[in-house]
């Protein structure tokens, strides 16, 4: 099954800039998305297609794509980023959604 | 605006059956795709199950296939998840989500517990 690889955490400064990795195979050819879960809440959609932004979610956040790599960064970090994020696909080969292990994002 | 409201969830014991049931509101259910996606405490979502919005397409993950069967009700704007044969590990926090075109969850609820225990 496809598998997606995020690092266990990072941590950041305010201000500073996070960027979060999410490897997996051939990703370069799929669409990734990202979501942001804060505690007790359900995930937030805040990347789609790679780069896009829903309504709402501030320019702050974005998304990229390099070889086997996707990458959400986070620039201008605040305290309310602090959350867990997490990159999905959807893998066609086994048609099921993959989410990725997540992210612990730590504002310091 | 959109609204996902799930319900049925609960404590039942191991080889027990529940049904979650999934409102939704603000936007055409019959053109979205609808997916189920758990929580268990202290880990990652886990996706189970998506279902298309009219062409009868279904997929389910291999830890649930053959106990649960998700299903829709276009006319009640109303999404379902028959779970039978409930192990422990089944127990989570479980979202149903609006699926976008290219795969994307653009919508959750607020989930609803189950859990499984004797």
């Amino acid at each position: 099954s496809y598998v997606l690889t995020q690092p266990p955490s990072v941590s950041v400064a305010p201000g500073q800039t996070a960027r979060i990795t999410c490897g997996g195979s051939n990703i370069g050819s799929i669409s990734v998305h990202w979501y942001q879960q804060k505690p007790g809440q359900a995930p937030v959609l805040v990347v789609y297609d790679d780069s896009d932004r829903p309504s709402g979610i501030p320019e702050r956040f974005s998304g990229a794509k390099s070889g086997n790599t996707a990458s959400l960064t986070i620039s201008r970090v605040e305290a309310g980023d602090e959350a867990d994020y997490y990159c999905q696909v959807w893998d066609n080969t086994s048609e099921h959604v993959v989410f990725g292990g997540g992210t612990k994002l730590t504002v310091l | 605006e959109v609204q996902l409201v799930e319900s049925g969830g609960g404590l039942v014991q191991p080889g027990g059956s529940l049904r979650l049931s999934c409102a939704a509101s603000g936007f055409t259910f019959s053109s979205h795709s609808m997916n189920w996606v758990r929580q268990a405490p202290g880990k990652g979502p886990e996706w189970v199950s998506y279902i298309h919005g009219s062409l009868g397409v279904i997929y389910y993950a291999d830890s649930v296939k053959g106990r649960f069967t998700i299903s829709r009700d276009n006319a009640k704007n109303s999404l379902y998840l028959q779970m039978n044969s409930l192990r422990a590990e089944d127990t989570a926090v479980y979202y149903c989500a609006r699926d976008q075109r290219s795969g994307n969850l653009d919508y959750w609820g607020r989930g609803t517990p189950v859990t499984v225990s004797s």
